[in-house]
């Protein structure tokens, strides 16, 4: 979805460097996401924001941070990478859920595959 | 969260054929659920949604189907066609939250 750009794309690094991860949006949404994608598995969720002075923890933040620069951007660092953070990264944005809606619908960037070596 | 093997549930199916999808969900209070289709090196993207007053739901070409008594959602595709080759996941909102859970996924292969 071009409303939501990730860079980079694809992004090979060693152990122990930090890497940062980021996320663009065009789609005027306050909710942004990272997540993680590993073969097999659904996606887990890192962290989250609602608005710009929101940060919350997801299921997997440990070893993660991020920054809510502005409504429109979002990045993910990893402090210190390690091989078990190879994966790829999604970043998502929503809206508010409509009326009568449970669940937020949210749209997809196009992912950064990361390997540490 | 969930330890899983590492391949996922195919699916695979004739071009032209009708498809279906089946997913398990945890939570017998959730009141909302969407399927996404992940083509391969893209982000994943809304498909379909479907409340929980609900049974079934139509789009063009896909129908969701909802049983509540057994907590099971499918998606069924008609006329499957090879740019339907993708991952399909159903989410459901986490307990108390409106930010969806994700299963695992079904792969699906659609040979010409």
């Amino acid at each position: 979805d071009a409303d939501v750009t990730q860079t980079p794309r694809n992004r090979i690094t060693k152990t122990g460097k930090r890497i940062m991860l980021e996320c663009s949006q065009t789609k005027g949404h306050d909710r942004m996401y990272w997540y993680r994608q590993d073969p097999g598995l659904g996606l887990r969720l890192i962290y989250y924001s609602f608005d710009v002075k929101d940060i919350n923890k997801g299921e997997i933040s440990d070893g993660y941070s991020v920054s809510r620069q502005a409504q429109a951007k979002f990045s993910l660092s990893l402090e210190s990478a390690i091989p078990n953070q190879t994966a790829l990264y999604f970043c998502a944005t929503s809206d508010l859920p409509t009326s009568g809606g449970g669940v937020d619908t949210q749209y997809f960037g196009p992912g950064t595959r990361l390997t540490v070596l | 969260g969930e330890s899983v093997g590492l391949h996922l549930p195919t699916l695979s199916v004739q071009e032209g054929d009708n498809s279906i999808i089946n997913c398990a969900y945890s939570n017998s209070a959730s009141d909302y659920f969407i399927w996404y289709k992940q083509e391969s090196g893209k982000g994943p993207q809304f498909i379909i949604d479907i409340r929980s007053n609900m049974d079934k739901r139509q789009g063009q070409r896909v129908t969701v189907l909802l049983n509540k008594t057994v907590k099971h959602l499918s998606l069924q595709i008609a006329a499957t066609q090879p740019g339907d080759s993708a991952v399909y996941f159903c989410a459901e909102p986490s307990r108390g939250s409106y930010i969806p859970t994700f299963g695992r996924g079904t792969s699906l292969i659609v040979h010409p």
